[in-house]
């Protein structure tokens, strides 16, 4: 079935660092392609997410393009804060496969010292 | 406007008792969906409820059922639990002719010993 594989963590940056996070999907149609971001003692927040081929989410500075040819949907970052320490997660869903229901990665930690 | 909220924070049960829990979704939203997610883990899609009816399930057993009352909010039932079903539980609302805009709770972190 559909799913989703992120780079295992913990990541470590420094302030001011460029954030990458790699993420793949497997999916037999046209997933949507998310991620999301989980701060201490909190639910998941939706931080961008892109709906077809070469179509790129944007907020916060943060980016990701979803790329078909290699199926994939990085995370990027030019500039982390102390701030943006938290947990990422990928995902996908597709309306017409699996209606609705969200496939997560296993998420990856993201911890900035200033 | 208050988003999705959860009750209770956390709860802890003994192996082979039953659980509630409960979701009210986000103003105007009419879609919940619940899903389970384990210690360093991604979340797991439990279901989804709309129109107080199970509209698609995850791989779960039937110890895990739900209701989906007529204000939207909504109730995960786990009974006979195992020490594995000890994780943080989440409810996510959305609108449903805008699926991909899932908000989330805090969620539920229940403990089986």
């Amino acid at each position: 079935g559909d799913s989703v594989t992120q780079m295992e963590g913990p990541v470590t940056l420094s302030e001011e660092a460029f954030l990458t996070i790699n993420c793949t999907y497997t999916a037999t149609g046209y997933p949507s392609l998310f991620w999301y971001v989980q701060y201490p003692g909190e639910g998941l927040q939706l931080l961008l997410k892109a709906t077809k081929a070469d179509d790129k989410g944007s907020n916060k500075g943060f980016e990701a393009t979803y790329r078909k040819e290699t199926t994939s949907f990085h995370l990027e970052k030019g500039s982390v804060q102390v701030s943006d320490s938290a947990v990422y997660f990928c995902a996908l869903s597709d309306r017409y496969v699996n209606n609705n229901d969200m496939r997560f990665g296993a998420g990856t930690r993201l911890t900035v010292k200033p | 406007d208050a988003g999705v909220t959860q009750s209770p924070t956390h709860l802890i049960k003994t192996r082979g008792q039953q659980v509630t829990l409960r979701c009210s979704p986000k103003s105007g939203h009419d879609t919940v969906s619940w899903y389970q997610q384990a210690l360093g883990q991604g979340p797991q899609f439990i279901f989804q409820y709309y129109e107080e009816e199970e509209r698609q399930r995850g791989n779960f057993p039937d110890r895990f059922s739900g209701h989906q009352f007529p204000n939207y909010s909504s109730e995960l039932n786990v009974n006979a639990l195992l020490l594995g079903d000890s994780a943080l539980y989440l409810c996510a609302s959305s609108q449903r002719d805008r699926w991909m805009e899932q908000y989330f709770g805090p969620g539920t972190r229940l403990t089986v010993t």
